[in-house]
């Protein structure tokens, strides 16, 4: 059962437009969201997250939007950089419990 | 400030054999996660301690895998007897304790497993 779902594998991009990439997630009990972002041979690292109690998070060229509703979340990328091209994952947890659940992660290219 | 620590960063072992894997988390972070990360899936949580205390194993298959964090704070992982399915890349990530902004997770680099 994947709680979590990122339904494109991969997404391509021109430099300097705008980068949508797109989460859904069944269980309604997760109360926070968060993108993290995968270089080759790395370990993710924390991008931005959002609580459920809020429907927009930005912070510099990222932002993050929750339409709770439609149980979906996405992530902006503005203006898109080649250095941005990676794995981004998706990842929501509920409550205190810091346990995350991760979608299956959808690889940015940037073309320059 | 130094991030989460792994090693070894890679590792072949043929089926059967043993392994272990070595974690010391950030300075200060209470919880402490082990994660599966299997090539085209996102990471699986295998098993979360908060300080020396283990909060969640419910994915860890206890048959094989094994996990430790002694006093808090570094953390091992062993497979034993390692089968074909278990390459993968096992990532260490840490937290602080408490709600609100700022509980993120940080991973450090894994370890890849290659079972031959």
């Amino acid at each position: 059962d994947q709680q979590v779902k990122q339904n494109s594998p991969s997404l391509s991009v021109q430099e300097g437009r705008i980068s949508i990439l797109n989460c859904d997630y069944t269980n309604s009990m997760f109360d926070y969201f968060l993108w993290y972002k995968k270089y080759p041979a790395e370990g993710p690292t924390f991008l931005i997250s959002i609580s459920s109690i809020k429907d927009k998070n930005e912070d510099g060229r990222f932002t993050v939007f929750l339409n709770k509703s439609a149980k979906h979340l996405s992530l902006h990328i503005v203006p898109s950089q080649p250095g941005d091209s990676a794995v981004y994952f998706c990842a929501a947890r509920r409550g205190s419990n810091y346990k995350l659940t991760f979608g299956k992660g959808t690889l940015l290219t940037v073309n320059p | 400030e130094a991030g989460v620590a792994q090693s070894p960063r890679y590792k072949i072992i043929e089926k059967r054999q043993s392994v272990a894997f070595w974690c010391n988390p950030i300075s200060g972070h209470a919880t402490l996660y082990w994660y599966q990360q299997i090539l085209g899936q996102g990471p699986k949580l295998l098993i979360q301690f908060q300080n020396n205390g283990v909060v969640d194993d419910s994915q860890l298959p206890k048959d094989r895998f094994s996990a430790e964090r002694l006093k808090g704070v570094d953390s091992t992982l062993k497979i034993q007897p390692a089968k074909l399915e278990d390459s993968a890349v096992y990532l260490c990530a840490s937290s602080p304790l408490g709600p609100g902004l700022g509980t993120e997770a940080f991973f450090g680099q894994g370890t890849r497993l290659t079972v031959v």
